[in-house]
């Protein structure tokens, strides 16, 4: 069954301090993975995808299939990233393309 | 873009009364819908999963039900409630390659 794992509850990092959340997943296939954000009293949000191979706001997440990790970086935190972040996999969709999300991680970034 | 237009944003109900609530998606047709429940420390627990009118996959058992009338509407019903029921509900869609998009939430408590 698929599953996704963040081992993380929370996180407290220093302002400046690198910051890395967990993400593992169990999938056989190739789902799509995310990591969404919900910052305080707003929706949650897209904050990036794999296949995009991006960063956004100076975080990246890299796949790695060989370990099933989706694990989210930032060298540099800053007190605005403070919230709670998400990881998610999709199978496609012709293997079920349900999106499930992870427990979460709070990230609290400390002045 | 996508919007999810979730209500009401909280509710107080008596055990045993029923319930209803109700999200409507504008800015796209023919989206999955799902209903998640957001629990501290269990993340985002998924409920229902609809990909059509009429279509709906129950991932957990549980006093609850759904349904899809509309294209693009999404109702999480209850007939009598539980005190465990309590809780905040998440009304999300996505389409095929997209980005999840996701509705403020409710905040339910069973007294």
């Amino acid at each position: 069954a698929q599953r996704v794992t963040q081992p993380e509850k929370l996180l407290s990092v220093f302002k400046g301090a690198p910051v890395e959340l967990k993400c593992n997943y169990s999938y056989s296939g190739s789902p799509e993975l995310f990591w969404y954000v919900q910052y305080s009293r707003q929706r949650l949000q897209l904050l990036l995808r794999h296949i995009s191979r991006e960063s956004i706001k100076g975080f990246t997440a890299d796949l790695n299939k060989g370990e099933t990790s989706f694990h989210l970086k930032k060298p540099f935190a800053q007190e605005e990233d403070s919230a709670m972040y998400y990881c998610a996999l999709k199978p496609p969709a012709n293997q079920g393309g349900k999106l499930i999300f992870g427990q979460g991680t709070e990230l609290s970034v400390k002045p | 873009s996508q919007t999810i237009h979730q209500w009401p944003a909280t509710l107080v109900q008596p055990v045993g009364s029923p319930l209803s609530l109700e999200c409507t998606v504008e800015g796209t047709s023919n989206p999955n819908l799902y209903w998640y429940r957001q629990a501290a420390g269990r993340g985002l627990q998924l409920l229902f999963y609809s990909v059509g009118i009429g279509q709906i996959s129950s991932e957990v058992p549980q006093n609850l039900s759904a349904s899809r009338p509309q294209d693009r509407q999404f109702i999480l019903s209850s007939k009598k409630l539980l005190l465990s029921d309590s809780g905040f509900y998440l009304c999300a869609g996505d389409r095929l390659s997209t980005e999840a998009f996701f509705g403020q939430g409710t905040r339910l408590t069973v007294v």
